[in-house]
């Protein structure tokens, strides 16, 4: 079985100030970890992915994450959030091999950015 | 490159009405995924085709909901008889089968029910 927590349901943080978005997961096998984004009245898009490689994770738009298994965490930062960051961001997991289809998806942060 | 496309974009409709909902997938792609999300319960896969053939329904909610892939540019998702709780937005995403946890989303398609 998987699960994943979202520590936090909305976080604001001012323009050009650092992002944290916190995430922890359960899993009784090493798992693929995601990020997405939904911005308003669009689709899922994948920020980035940790499938058992580097530990640090590079996405688009400037977003990173850190595998860290002894804390089950996959937090996503970002050194200085902009306006079109606002959305909402999703932690998702995957098993590894033949059910790797199945997303569990955490219930989401919504990210404001302040002007 | 066109991503997933999803029709219509909104759909509302009476208590009792067959809804049908489409998506073409990414071209290439064999995977297809068809989700829900609500608020109460956050994004649920409802149905996985491989190579246009169902290969986890578990997640279709009822008799009501029905699936179908006729060939690898097309699925339709079909509600009948509608029902207010099936209100969601719902979300279609494919992939290829050898990165099949790299699932691209549709828009999403946002279904209400009266």
């Amino acid at each position: 079985a998987q699960s994943v927590t979202q520590l936090d349901s909305h976080v604001s943080v001012s323009e050009g100030t650092p992002v944290l978005l916190r995430c922890n997961y359960s899993s009784s096998y090493s798992p693929s970890l995601f990020w997405y984004v939904q911005h308003p009245n669009k689709g899922l898009q994948l920020l980035l992915k940790y499938t058992s490689a580097a530990t640090l994770v590079k996405g688009i738009n400037g977003f990173e994450a850190e595998f860290k298994k002894s804390e089950t965490s996959f937090h996503l930062t970002k050194p200085s959030a902009h306006m079109s960051d606002a959305a909402e961001y999703f932690c998702v997991v995957s098993p590894v091999g033949a059910g790797s289809y199945q997303l569990t998806f955490g219930k989401g942060t919504k990210l404001s950015v302040i002007p | 490159d066109a991503g997933v496309i999803q029709s219509p974009r909104h759909e509302v409709t009476e208590m009792g009405q067959e809804v049908t909902l489409r998506c073409k997938p990414i071209s290439g792609h064999n995977s297809l995924f068809w989700y829900r999300q609500t608020m109460m319960r956050g994004l649920e896969l409802l149905i996985y085709f491989n190579n246009n053939v169902p290969i986890d329904d578990s997640g279709m909610p009822e008799d009501r909901f029905s699936a179908k892939m006729p060939n690898a540019s097309f699925s339709t998702l079909k509600i009948q008889p509608s029902e207010p709780r099936d209100s969601a937005v719902y979300f279609c995403a494919s992939s290829l089968k050898r990165t099949y946890n790299e699932q691209f989303f549709g828009p999403g398609t946002r279904l209400t029910v009266l």
